[in-house]
C-alpha cells in the first residue's frame, strides 16, 4: 500500500488566498484525521471523520477553516481567507477505526506571507 | 473522559545508555495507548501499541512499553541509544471503539550525544 498520500508537500501563498490541502487515505480505512503542527502549539487535532462523516470539529480554529470528505478515498481541507498565523505543517492521517493506531501522511508545509 | 501527560518535554542520553521515556494516562475505560516517533520534517510513525493483551509490548527498532495499569503508566524504554533515535517521541491513549477519539501527549523530545 502506498499509505497516506498528501498533496501538495508544500504550499506557499500570500494572506487573503483561499488553500486546499488534499489528503488520500489507506484504502479500507474508515476514519480520517486532520491535524496541525506548529512550534508554539504542537500537535492539534482539527477534525476526524468516521466513515466520511464529520465526528468532530472542535478543533478547527474558525470559520476560515472548513474540512470535506466526499468519499471514503478523499478528502480536502480549505483556508479561506488564508492568514500568516496559518502557517504550520498539516498532516492527514487515517486508521481502520477511530481510537485504533494511525497512519500518518508526510504532511504539508503552508506558509502564508 | 481520557488524558495524557508526558512527564519530560526533554530527554538527552549518551549513545549507548538506556532510554527512559514516561507517560502517564487518565482513562475511564480500559484504553489502548500508543508510542508514535517524529523524525525532523517528517510524519508521525507508530513504534508500538498496547490493546489488552501483553503488558509487555514490543515496538520497531528495539522500543518496548510496559503497560502498569495500577500505576496508570506507559513507559518507553530502550536498552541502548542510538543516534538515529533523536527525534520526537508522542504517547496516546484511546478508547478501542468505533466514536473513540485518540489523546495525544505534548510529545518528549529525545537527543542522543555522541
Amino acid at each position: 500500500d502506498a499509505g497516506v498520500i498528501q498533496s501538495p508537500r508544500h504550499e506557499v501563498t500570500e494572506m487573503g488566498q483561499e488553500v486546499t490541502l488534499r489528503c488520500k487515505p489507506i484504502s479500507g480505512h474508515n476514519s480520517l484525521f486532520w491535524y496541525r503542527q506548529t512550534m508554539m502549539r504542537g500537535l492539534e487535532l482539527l477534525i476526524y471523520f468516521n466513515n466520511n462523516v464529520p465526528i468532530d470539529d472542535s478543533g478547527m480554529p474558525e470559520d476560515r477553516f472548513s474540512a470535506k470528505m466526499p468519499n471514503a478515498s478523499f478528502s480536502t481541507l480549505k483556508i479561506q481567507p488564508s492568514e500568516p498565523r496559518d502557517s504550520a505543517v498539516y498532516f492527514c492521517a487515517s486508521s481502520l477505526v477511530a481510537g485504533y493506531e494511525q497512519y500518518f501522511g508526510p504532511g504539508t508545509r503552508l506558509t502564508v506571507t | 473522559a481520557q488524558s495524557v501527560t508526558q512527564l519530560d518535554s526533554h530527554v538527552s542520553v549518551s549513545e549507548g545508555t538506556p532510554v527512559l521515556l514516561r507517560c502517564n494516562y487518565s482513562s475511564s475505560y480500559s484504553p489502548s495507548l500508543f508510542w508514535y516517533v517524529q523524525h525532523p520534517n517528517k510524519g508521525l510513525q507508530l513504534l508500538l501499541k498496547y490493546t489488552s493483551a501483553a503488558t509487555l509490548v514490543k515496538g520497531i527498532n528495539g522500543f518496548e512499553a510496559e503497560f502498569k495499569k495500577s500505576e496508570t503508566s506507559f513507559h518507553l524504554t530502550k536498552p541502548s541509544a542510538h543516534m538515529s533515535d533523536a527525534a520526537e517521541y508522542f504517547c496516546v491513549v484511546s478508547l478501542n471503539t468505533n466514536a473513540g477519539k485518540s489523546t495525544f501527549g505534548d510529545g518528549t523530545t529525545l537527543t542522543v550525544k555522541p
